[in-house]
C-alpha cells in the first residue's frame, strides 16, 4: 500500500519569494510521484512527475521537485512566486509496475501575498 | 486535440435519487479513472477502467458503480444518494492504465450537490 503526506494545508509566501511545498510518501516498492495543481473550479493539471532516472525533475511554470529516497520525500519548489501560482497543489503516488491506483495527498493551498 | 470532457458540469439532486455522470476521454486514451473530491477527504480514488474492464476499485460502497464503453467513454452511477455524496467528481484519462509512466489528464469535474 502507498500513502502521501503533505505538510501544511495552507502555505503563504510573498510574491518573489521561494515556494516550498512538502510531500512525504510511503511505499513498499519504488514509487511514481506526481505533483498536480488545481485552480478554482477546474480539474487537476500535471506539473511534473518522477518515474525513474534523474531525481531532480523540472516541470511546467518554473516548478521543480527532487526525489529523495532516503528521506521518502518529493518536495515541490519554485525560486520566485508569482501571483498566478495561487492555487491548490496535490502530491500523488502510484506504485511502479502493473495496474495501480493513484493515491493523492490532502492538498496544500498556496497563497501568494503581493 | 480536445481534452477530457465531463457532463454535466453541475448537478443538484435530492437524497434517495440516483445520478449518472459522463466522461469522454482524450481521443485514443483507453484508461479512465474516477475520483471524488471533498473538502474533508480530499481526492479519493473511485475506480479505473481500461478497455471496458474495471482494473482497480477504491473503498466506496456498492452504490457507486461505473462502466466503460467500447469508445472508451465512461459513466459512473451513484444510487440512493446521500448528503455526503456531495462532491466534485473528477474523471481522468490516460493512454495506458494508471501506475504506468503515462500521464493522467483530468477533466474539469462535475459538481454534485445532494439536498
Amino acid at each position: 500500500a502507498q500513502s502521501v503526506t503533505q505538510l501544511g494545508s495552507h502555505v503563504s509566501v510573498s510574491e518573489g519569494a521561494l515556494v516550498l511545498l512538502r510531500c512525504n510518501y510511503s511505499s513498499s516498492v519504488p514509487p511514481y510521484l506526481f505533483w498536480y495543481v488545481q485552480y478554482p473550479n477546474q480539474g487537476l493539471q500535471l506539473l511534473l512527475k518522477y518515474t525513474t532516472g534523474a531525481t531532480l525533475v523540472k516541470g511546467i511554470n518554473g516548478f521543480e521537485a527532487e526525489f529523495k529516497k532516503s528521506e521518502t520525500s518529493f518536495h515541490l519548489t519554485k525560486p520566485s512566486a508569482h501571483m498566478s501560482d495561487a492555487a491548490e497543489y496535490f502530491c500523488a503516488v502510484s506504485l511502479s509496475g502493473g495496474y495501480q491506483k493513484v493515491t493523492f495527498g490532502i492538498g496544500t493551498k498556496l497563497q501568494v501575498i503581493p | 486535440k480536445a481534452g477530457v470532457t465531463q457532463t454535466p458540469r453541475y448537478l443538484i439532486k435530492t437524497r434517495g435519487q440516483q445520478v449518472t455522470l459522463s466522461c469522454s476521454p482524450i481521443s485514443g486514451h483507453r484508461s479512465v479513472s474516477w475520483y471524488q473530491q471533498t473538502p474533508g477527504q480530499g481526492l479519493q480514488f473511485l475506480f479505473e477502467y481500461f478497455s471496458e474492464t474495471q482494473r482497480n476499485k477504491g473503498n466506496f460502497p456498492g452504490r457507486f458503480s461505473g462502466r466503460q464503453f467500447s469508445n472508451s467513454r465512461s459513466e459512473m452511477n451513484v444510487s440512493t444518494l446521500e448528503l455526503g455524496d456531495s462532491a466534485l467528481y473528477l474523471c481522468a484519462s490516460s493512454l495506458f492504465a494508471s501506475g504506468n509512466t503515462d500521464t493522467q489528464y483530468f477533466g474539469p469535474g462535475t459538481r454534485l450537490t445532494v439536498l
